[in-house]
């Protein structure tokens, strides 16, 4: 069974860092890309960027590039997203999902950020 | 970027009845266009895929078609746990992007 687990709520002040993570079972993690999606509380899907585990190949949505890092570690099948000083207006919820397709989602991180 | 565009932005239907949504692209697509399903509080989940291909476990009453830069996803016959919001994406070329959701509400 394909699971994507995401780890816990955040909740953050501005100027701090953050990473958040995606863990992987019940396929070969290597094999398949990982999207990073983002959703400001009421509003749609924006797409942040993706990474492939097979050779760590990354793109980013022009929207999103300098402001977030993604990275895969192959060794224990798990995604990141991270920022190094977090705005207010990265208070959204966060979600990891499989493949170009997306075919399979994590349950989402919230991510708070107020001072 | 692609700039995918989904009408109408509401749309009220009478359970039982069918509904027709609507996903245009700025630009072809070719078939690399997704459709899903988000409910309240939830992840959204695939439901169609290369435009007209259903997920895995999706109902037959969920249909796609399309190609090029019109794409439609129909459900025949709501049922009460079709009221949601959805949303298309393209995947043709990065960066991705997604519709800013159509979302089907009971009349």
């Amino acid at each position: 069974e394909v699971r994507l687990v995401q780890s816990g709520a955040e909740v953050k002040k501005p100027g701090e860092s953050l990473k958040i993570s995606c863990k992987a079972s019940g396929y070969i993690f290597a094999h398949y890309w990982i999207n990073w999606v983002r959703q400001v509380p009421g509003k749609g899907l924006e797409w942040v960027g993706i990474v492939y585990p097979g050779d760590s190949d990354i793109r980013y949505s022009p929207s999103f590039e300098g402001r977030v890092t993604i990275s895969a570690d192959k060794s224990t099948n798990t995604a990141y997203l991270q920022w190094t000083s977090l705005k207010t207006s990265d208070t959204a919820m966060y979600y990891c999902a499989r493949d170009d397709r997306l075919d399979f989602w994590g349950q989402g991180t919230l991510v708070t950020v107020s001072s | 970027e692609k700039v995918m565009t989904q009408s109408p932005v509401t749309l009220s239907v009478s359970p039982g009845e069918g509904a027709t949504l609507s996903c245009r692209a700025s630009e072809s697509v070719y078939i690399n266009l997704a459709w899903y399903q988000q409910k309240p509080g939830q992840a959204p989940r695939l439901l169609i895929y290369g435009a007209s291909i259903r997920a895995n476990g999706i109902p037959t009453r969920f249909s796609g078609s399309g190609s090029e830069t019109e794409f439609t996803l129909s459900i025949s016959s709501l049922q009460s746990e079709d009221f949601a919001v959805y949303y298309c994406q393209q995947y043709n070329k990065w960066p991705w992007t997604f519709g800013q959701g159509t979302t089907v509400e009971i009349k």
